[in-house]
């Protein structure tokens, strides 16, 4: 399968610990999002890299959050000192552009559920 | 600001009926429009997007959406629901100035389709 993949499927942590999830977006793709989505809502945009670098964060991601992208391939997204408020769905997405230079659509992965006790 | 609106939080269905989720959104300039569905423990799927051109749009499983810009919107529509239909559905917009090409997306309609 060549998607975009996204490891742990779920992490269940407690609070205060630190948690790493990892994105391997589509091979050829040079754009890589990640968002956040909690129960009810749509998901949210938190940080976009373009090859390696970080070129846009949200205000939702906040200090304890940072997000890498070495080498322009996988990406790991990593929340120190988690919190409840913390509990989401972690969805990583790429994307590419075609040949007339439009960006294609997003392709997501399945997510990473985390769940803060 | 971009903003997506997705007024209804379920819509209801009966099998072989024609179905319509309704979206409608804010953006400077001209958008770019996308639906996505979400099964259960499912990330996002792509269905369809309005980029330009015709303002009707065929998209996966039979699905088509019609942008209409002097109302902002970019409605969901099927002529005939099938029971796999039912899901969660996210509209989403992205400006076309916005070089980080990030998606605003609705809080999401959850279709259900009855057999």
């Amino acid at each position: 399968d060549t998607g975009v993949s996204q490891n742990p499927r779920h992490k269940i942590t407690k609070r205060g610990q630190n948690v790493t999830f990892r994105c391997d977006p589509i091979s050829e793709h040079n754009r890589l999002y990640w968002y956040r989505q909690t129960l009810g809502q749509g998901p949210e945009f938190l940080t976009y890299f373009q090859n390696e670098a970080q070129l846009e964060k949200s205000r939702l991601l906040s200090d304890r959050f940072s997000a890498e992208r070495p080498k322009g391939s996988f990406s790991t997204l990593e929340i120190q000192r988690t919190e409840q408020g913390d509990s989401a769905m972690y969805l990583c997405a790429s994307s590419s552009h075609d040949w007339g230079g439009m960006n294609t659509e997003a392709f997501f992965g399945q997510g990473t559920r985390l769940t803060v006790v | 600001a971009q903003s997506v609106a997705q007024p209804e939080d379920q819509v209801n269905v009966a099998e072989g009926n024609p179905l319509t989720v309704k979206c409608t959104y804010s953006v400077s300039g001209n958008p770019y429009l996308f639906w996505y569905v979400q099964y259960p423990n499912r990330g996002l799927q792509f269905l369809l997007k309005y980029i330009t051109g015709d303002n009707l749009v065929k998209g996966s499983y039979g699905f088509e959406a019609e942008f209409n810009k002097s109302q902002t919107s970019f409605h969901l529509k099927k002529p005939s629901a099938l029971v796999s239909d039912s899901a969660l559905y996210f509209c989403a917009v992205r400006g076309r100035m916005d070089s980080s090409y990030k998606l605003i997306f609705g809080s999401g309609t959850r279709l259900l389709v009855r057999p």
